[in-house]
């Protein structure tokens, strides 16, 4: 088993550009979890799904910031336009139950 | 919703010595409460958990205690070594929703 996979794993980009982040899940897991870490903030939780369905987007920071999940293995996360305060290492889980599994995480910097 | 306090921020002990941190969360609705373990620019790792219906949980050098009543729980490392150094998070899950976080602690074993 693969584990999680995140992708890109580094991303520079300018302030005001559209960014993507992907994430698959590991197959079978049911639940996906899309957090965002900063060492001013901690680990936050952004948006959960549950069977590809959003549960909790109570996260979600601003509107700027939209989560997919297409299907069961493909989700992604957009921020757009980007602002240098969204500079973080974002991480995806998955989960089958209780147990989550994270990704290597995506470390995002928007100069 | 939710509310986890973790204690605490940072841990200095000598290798050998014990590590304990502890955790106290507010929604009695929990009843999953997982440990993971962050090493520097990895991913958070799931190295230990607990249920509500069990009190204590040991694996190797770790252990986790929870009380319910009192709404708290605490992670157990003896026998620490140097590549036990990371930041550790507590967590706590009402049924098979989103996991809240602590702020974490980090801990430093000193050779």
């Amino acid at each position: 088993d693969a584990g999680v996979i995140q992708s890109p794993r580094h991303e520079v980009t300018e302030m005001g550009q559209e960014v993507t982040l992907r994430c698959k899940p590991i197959s079978g897991h049911n639940s996906l979890f899309w957090y965002r870490q900063t060492m001013m903030r901690g680990l936050e939780l952004l948006i959960y799904f549950n069977n590809n369905v959003p549960i909790d987007d109570s996260g979600m920071p601003e509107d700027r910031f939209s989560a997919k999940m297409p299907n069961a293995s493909f989700s992604t996360l957009k921020i757009q336009p980007s602002e240098p305060r969204d500079s973080a290492v974002y991480f995806c889980a998955s989960s089958l139950g209780n147990e989550q599994y994270f990704g290597p995480g995506t470390r995002l910097t928007v100069t | 919703g939710e509310n986890v306090e973790q204690h605490p921020s940072t841990l200095s002990v000598q290798e050998g010595d014990s590590a304990v941190i502890k955790c106290t969360y507010s929604d009695s609705a929990s009843n999953y409460f997982p440990w993971y373990k962050q090493e520097l620019g990895k991913r958070p790792q799931l190295i230990i958990d607990i249920r509500s219906n069990v009190g204590e949980k040991k694996d190797q050098r770790i252990a986790v205690t929870l009380n319910k009543t009192a709404k708290h729980f605490s992670l157990h490392i003896t026998e620490t070594q140097p590549e036990d150094s990371a930041v550790y998070f507590c967590a706590a899950t009402p049924n098979a929703g989103k996991s809240t976080f602590g702020d974490g602690t980090t801990l430093t074993v000193k050779p």
